[in-house]
């Protein structure tokens, strides 16, 4: 079964700082990887995909990811913290080479922004 | 274009009794999923419907259930609640003629409180 692992359940980032956010995935097959984001009291909005093509994907709200097969990584970053990003972001590996249309995510790193 | 909508958006329940949520997808999503959000077990699949038909299950026990209609609203049922199913249950529409690579689209949840 194909699994997701999040480094860090707390990372803290100052205004206008970098942000980075760490995702490991396993799968035997090519993954279908995602990046959501959960502001409190609401669901999850996708930020980005990677299906097939282009290893680079830009999202919304300026967060970008790369997919790293070698290092079987799918690390979320954004060059400037805004206050606005303050949120719980999880990555997601979809099931579908596994035959089953599900996502499995990752267990969240919640995002502090500091003023 | 209205997003997902989840009704109702908190619940009491007491034990032993059984729950029914309701999910509304985006208008032309036949595809709907349900997943489980706690604080211990993460996001969690339970199951996913299309056109009417169940196509995938998560690995959760038979007294989650759930069903979908011919406009592809979706319900979901816990019956004989136990404190565990305490949580924040989250709907997703996709078009998803293909597989999960379709942006998955969440609604608000439904928070259910088990007493």
């Amino acid at each position: 079964a194909q699994s997701v692992t999040q480094l860090g359940s707390h990372v803290s980032v100052s205004e206008g700082a970098l942000v980075l956010l760490r995702c490991n995935y396993s799968s035997s097959v090519p993954p279908y990887l995602f990046w959501y984001v959960q502001y409190p009291n609401q669901g999850l909005q996708l930020l980005l995909k990677y299906t097939t093509g282009a290893t680079l994907v830009k999202g919304i709200n300026g967060f970008e990811a790369e997919f790293k097969k070698s290092e079987t990584s799918f690390h979320l970053t954004k060059p400037s913290a805004h206050m606005s990003d303050a949120a719980e972001y999880f990555c997601a590996v979809s099931d579908e080479a596994a035959g089953r249309r599900a996502l499995t995510f990752g267990s969240g790193t919640r995002l502090q922004v500091q003023p | 274009k209205a997003g997902v909508t989840q009704t109702p958006r908190y619940l009491i329940k007491t034990r032993g009794q059984q729950v029914t949520l309701s999910c509304s997808p985006i208008s032309g999503h036949r595809s709907v999923s349900w997943y489980q959000q706690t604080p211990g077990q993460g996001l969690q699949f339970l199951f996913e419907y299309f056109s009417e038909t169940q196509r995938n299950k998560g690995n959760f026990p038979g007294r989650f259930s759930g069903r979908q209609f011919s406009n592809s609203r979706s319900e979901m049922n816990v019956s004989t609640l136990e404190l565990g199913d305490s949580a924040l249950y989250l709907c997703a529409s996709s078009s998803s003629q293909g597989g999960t690579t379709d942006t998955q689209y969440f609604g608000p949840g439904t928070r259910l409180t088990v007493l």
